[in-house]
């Protein structure tokens, strides 16, 4: 079965750090691959999606890459604020009526 | 970007009660929304697609007649949970796919629901 593996442990970075969260997957080709962030008791938020013929896309102080080879993929954020202590969902998504799966998410804490 | 309101955003009712919980697009018209699940630090798991004018499609395991979904409108879907007990109280989400089907997916606040 379609599987995708976040690291469960929380991501503690200092401010200014870069930080890089990793999203695996099995059993799946995905046509493309999201990233969203939840706050707690809030829904989450759409931050980027890359294809899968893109190997990085760019957002302001977030990258994505892509490796569908390795079946793997990298968010990092740069110059990291204490504003960005979320959870962070990778999500996988497909064409023809595909659904769109959910890791579990990772917690990333950047302190001041 | 497109906004999709959840609502209530927190309820807390008695077992054997039900219970409504709306999602609406407010600023496009949704044909098709999505209903999850969501557990402490665990991934939101798909309960439903709703489909404006039909029935629901339901995920594997997740009983049609406990959670009724309605989708009479392109901004409106609702979840019933009937006949609530401890075992239903979770976080319950919903999203729509953007306008343009680019994949994106607009999610509502969510609504944390707690059976007593």
């Amino acid at each position: 079965s379609q599987k995708i593996e976040q690291n469960s442990e929380a991501l503690n970075i200092q401010e200014g750090k870069t930080a890089t969260l990793t999203c695996n997957y099995t059993n799946y080709s995905p046509a493309y691959l999201q990233w969203y962030r939840q706050d707690p008791g809030r829904g989450p938020v759409f931050l980027l999606l890359i294809r899968e013929n893109e190997k990085e896309k760019r957002k302001e102080r977030l990258k994505v890459t892509f490796d569908t080879t390795l079946k793997q993929s990298l968010f990092h954020i740069t110059a990291s604020q204490p504003a960005d202590s979320a959870t962070y969902l990778c999500a996988l998504g497909g064409t023809g009526g595909f659904k769109t799966i959910f890791g579990a998410g990772t917690r990333l804490f950047v302190k001041a | 970007g497109a906004v999709v309101s959840q609502h209530p955003s927190w309820v807390i009712c008695k077992s054997g009660t039900s219970v409504k919980i709306e999602c609406r697009s407010l600023d496009f018209q949704a044909t098709t929304m999505f209903w999850y699940r969501q557990f402490p630090k665990q991934s939101l798991m798909l309960m439903a697609t709703s489909n404006e004018g039909s029935k629901a499609t339901y995920e594997q395991g997740v009983e049609k007649d406990k959670f009724l979904i309605n989708h009479a409108s392109l901004t409106l879907s609702t979840l019933t949970v009937t006949s609530a007990h401890p075992e239903d109280s979770s976080f319950y989400i919903c999203s729509a796919r953007a306008p343009v089907d680019t994949g994106e997916l607009f999610f509502g606040e969510g609504s944390r629901l707690t059976v007593l």
